[in-house]
């Protein structure tokens, strides 16, 4: 079946400094990737959409300077987070899809943990 | 706007005990709807889904009916195995984002335990 690779699983890095996050899917072409960000408790939260060669699409309220959004090639999307912060500290997911139109399965990575110290 | 509301967890079941996850959706439309199970260390993964009202999903020994005059997608087993410990999110998609792909928006998610 489908697979999504997220890199890494954890990170911890210093306040000031950015994290890149990978996301790649192994054995198909993603059109689409989502990024989405779970906080301790509550649910994932749709960050933005990213299209194979195009600018990503921000959900309201997401910084697009601070989280840099970069879908290069239809199996790589990264997630930069920028002077991270210690509220960036959260868990991010990637989820990856094939195809366009209908309702293809969503693949999601494994998550990373980031937590800014 | 849309949103899933699912049972608060963490919930702790005996091997072979019967499962509930109450889950109740908000949207305008008609929407698709969900069920993504979480192993430890692994990402979300298709459990079962439903696209129309009436819908049964059904996978592994799960089974959720799409209820639309009640609104809700409800998470059923009935004898849960320790393998099933798992957090359990539902979720609905709804629309065409135009960005080719559907959005899906999540509940909180619920823990499942089963002990032997």
């Amino acid at each position: 079946g489908a697979v999504v690779s997220q890199h890494p699983s954890r990170v911890i890095c210093k306040s000031g400094t950015s994290v890149k996050i990978e996301c790649r899917s192994l054995d198909f072409q993603a059109t689409t990737m989502f990024w989405y960000r779970q906080f301790p408790k509550q649910s994932l939260m749709l960050m933005a959409t990213s299209n194979e060669g195009s600018k990503a699409t921000y959900e309201q309220g997401v910084e697009k300077d601070k989280f840099l959004i970069n879908h290069a090639s239809l199996t790589l999307s990264t997630l930069t987070v920028t002077s991270a912060h210690p509220e960036d500290s959260s868990f991010y997911i990637c989820s990856a899809r094939a195809g366009t139109g209908g309702l293809y399965g969503y693949t999601f990575g494994s998550g990373t943990r980031l937590t800014v110290v | 706007g849309d949103s899933v509301t699912q049972m608060e967890g963490p919930v702790t079941l005996s091997e072979e005990a019967f499962l509930t996850i109450n889950c109740t959706y908000t949207a305008t439309g008609y929407p698709s709807l969900f069920w993504y199970v979480q192993y430890p260390g692994e990402g979300l993964q298709l459990l079962l889904k439903a696209t129309k009202a009436d819908d049964k999903g059904s996978n592994k020994g799960f089974e959720a009916t799409y209820r639309k005059e009640t609104t809700s997608f409800h998470l059923e087993k009935g004898s849960v195995q320790v393998s099933d410990s798992a957090v359990y999110f539902c979720a609905l998609a709804k629309g065409y984002s135009g960005a080719g792909s559907y959005q899906l928006t999540f509940g909180k998610g619920t823990k499942l335990s089963v002990i032997p």
